[in-house]
């Protein structure tokens, strides 16, 4: 079983839909997770923190539980500049700041 | 400002060259990393750094060498690299290495090996 598991994708939406990305991890000692951005041919962008208590920043909310071992992404009114690939990212906590990424998940929107 | 800067943006060199790749980051942050990241996969990590002393190297061939030279600079030395080994090359800060500590990456040295 990988560490950290995503939707395979490619996602393809039509503008203004709303999108879901789901992804889960192995370890239930892990600490942190996060949601990255990566456009192509550049650098992973932080996108958001996840918290078990949720939260949202604009179109954007991202949730985790911990009992399921469950991180999710909502997309609301996706935007053409939303088309990116999403990387599902936990840090376990134990391993002097290691990240473990999921294999992301694209995204394409379209007019 | 959350900016890790990195040189050169693309380097070519033959498989008996050596050369280095820079990075640097000036938000007092203590622990910088390197990933590898090949097309179409998550980035992997090679080398950390925590207060400029190396902390994880994740069994990197030893043609990658990195060096700290201080808490804003990272260097990766490359030699004798092979072809496979082209890729986009990632640094990263974070203000710990900690458990919660958020990572920011630079724009990577696109690395082809001819």
């Amino acid at each position: 079983r990988k560490e950290v598991e995503q939707d395979p994708g490619p996602f393809n939406v039509p503008e203004g839909a709303t999108v879901a990305f789901n992804c889960t991890y192995s370890n239930s000692a892990s600490q942190s997770f996060f949601w990255y951005r990566q456009d192509c041919r550049k650098e992973p962008k932080l996108l958001m923190s996840v918290y078990s208590s949720g939260n949202e920043d604009g179109r954007f909310t991202a949730q985790l539980n911990r009992a399921s071992q469950y991180i999710s992404l909502l997309i609301r009114d996706s935007k053409l500049s939303d088309s990116a690939t999403y990387l599902c990212v936990v840090n376990e906590g134990n391993q002097g700041g290691k990240l473990i990424f999921g294999q992301g998940t694209e995204l394409s929107v379209k007019p | 400002d959350t900016e890790v800067t990195q040189t050169p943006k693309h380097l070519v060199m033959g498989m008996t060259n050596k050369k280095s790749l820079k990075c640097e980051q000036h938000m007092g942050h203590r622990a910088m990393y390197w990933y590898k990241q090949k097309a179409k996969k998550p980035p992997e990590l090679m080398f950390v750094y925590s207060y400029e002393k190396l902390s994880i190297n994740e069994s990197v061939p030893s043609r990658f060498s990195p060096e700290c030279p201080n808490s804003s600079l990272l260097n990766l030395h490359l030699h004798a690299l092979q072809p496979e080994d082209s890729a986009l090359y990632l640094c990263a800060s974070s203000q710990f290495s900690g458990s919660t500590d958020t990572q920011y990456f630079g724009p990577g040295t696109r690395l082809t090996v001819l």
